[in-house]
Order: C-alpha cells, then sequence, then structure tokens
C-alpha cells in the first residue's frame, strides 16, 4: 500500500466548476501536509500548505484531517490555467529539520471551455 | 533571482554506463534534496543533504546510486552502471534551514532515458 494515495483521474471539468481533490496518508508520524501542482514535463510548484484548522488561498481551500489520515484540495470556479497534475505530499520532520516530500501519484485535472 | 538549476537536462545513456548528474542549488539554501520520478508516478525521495552532510540516504534504491556534495552547495548524484529502470526524471530541490514553511524549490529536473 503506498504511503500517499490519490485517486489519479483524470477529472474532466467544465471552466467556473468546483472540484475536489482527496488523498490518504498512512504514516500517523507525518508532520507537514501540502499540495503541489505539476505542470506537465515540469517540476513540482508548492501551491500551499495544509493545516488542521483549514486555509483559503484565493479559489483553493486545503483541509486537514488528522484523526482520519486525510487531506482535501478544493478548486473553486476553475480556469483553464488550473489544469495540471495536482500532488498530495506529507512529511516527517528529519533531522536537521529538512522535510523528507512522500508524493501521491498526483490526480490529474483538465479544466475545458 | 536565480533558481535551482540541473545539467543536463536530458540524458541518454547506454545500458551499462556511468552518469553524473548535476545540482545547483539557490545560493544559501542549505538543505538539499533529490527525487526520482518515474512516468505517471510522484517524486521518490532518494537522499537529503544539510550543508555538505549526508543526512538520509534511505531513499538510494541500490548502491548503485551515490550523491556528494562536498561543499556544501552543488550537488551531483551518480549512478553507476545504468539500467534500464534507472529511466526516470531526477529532480533536486532546496530550501533554507530553520524557516517555518520549509518550501522546497524544485529545478527542472534531468530526465534519464538508459537504453
Amino acid at each position: 500500500r503506498k504511503e500517499v494515495e490519490q485517486d489519479p483521474g483524470p477529472f474532466n471539468v467544465p471552466e467556473g466548476a468546483t472540484v475536489a481533490f482527496n488523498c490518504t496518508y498512512s504514516n500517523s508520524a507525518s508532520q507537514s501536509f501540502f499540495w503541489y501542482r505539476q505542470d506537465c514535463r515540469k517540476e513540482p510548484k508548492l501551491l500551499m500548505s495544509v493545516y488542521s484548522s483549514g486555509n483559503e488561498d484565493g479559489r483553493f481551500t486545503a483541509q486537514l484531517n488528522r484523526a482520519s489520515q486525510y487531506i482535501s484540495l478544493l478548486i473553486r470556479d476553475s480556469k483553464l490555467s488550473d489544469s495540471a497534475t495536482y500532488l498530495c505530499v506529507v512529511s516527517p520532520i528529519l533531522t536537521g529539520g529538512g522535510n523528507k516530500l512522500t508524493f501521491g501519484t498526483g490526480t490529474q485535472l483538465k479544466v475545458e471551455l | 533571482g536565480a533558481g535551482v538549476s540541473q545539467s543536463p537536462r536530458y540524458k541518454v545513456a547506454k545500458r551499462g554506463q556511468d552518469v553524473a548528474l548535476r545540482c545547483d542549488p539557490i545560493s544559501g539554501h542549505v538543505s538539499l534534496f533529490w527525487y526520482q520520478q518515474a512516468l505517471g508516478q510522484g517524486p521518490e525521495f532518494l537522499t537529503y543533504f544539510q550543508n555538505e552532510a549526508q543526512l538520509d540516504k534511505s531513499g538510494l534504491p541500490s548502491d548503485r546510486f551515490f550523491a556528494e556534495r562536498p561543499e556544501g552547495s552543488v550537488s551531483t548524484l551518480k549512478i553507476q552502471r545504468t539500467q534500464q529502470e534507472d529511466s526516470a526524471v531526477y529532480l533536486c530541490a532546496s530550501s533554507l534551514a530553520g524557516t517555518r514553511e520549509r518550501e522546497q524549490y524544485f529545478g527542472p529536473g534531468t530526465r534519464l532515458t538508459v537504453t
């Protein structure tokens, strides 16, 4: 079983739709949680960190449920430019303070006209 | 400012050849990470440096993989006697130490194809 599980999609949605992605993680020692975005043949880029209290950044809302070991990402009013792969990422804190990121397989989103 | 750079961007190696992949982190970034991303998968952790010290190499798939960062800046990932299963994108990331978010900034990757 993978440490971070995500539905690979693809999710095909019309422009303006609301779409939600979920992921589950198995390592209860995980301390930090993130969503990364990866465009085709590009490097991953941090979209947002995820906190237990939930957090919002514009059209994006992330939630963490530590008891259920579940993370979600909600995208409202989706744009064509949101088309990408969204990677769910968890991390313990390493010796020296570094984050060893564990990535899910990613969920592919395609926003269409 | 300059981001993380990696070279070469593309590398084709014949099975059995040795390859060396270079990473130039963002200036001043203490932490450096290597990840391997196979087609259709998320990146997988290989190894981690803080300055010149390699603090975690638990993700290196075999003893054919070796990484170094001798002066705490540039890092090299070396793969000896390459095999077809080594074909992947190798991503390098760097981050500041001690910051709350510890965001990792990724380079564009080196796409390795072993024939």
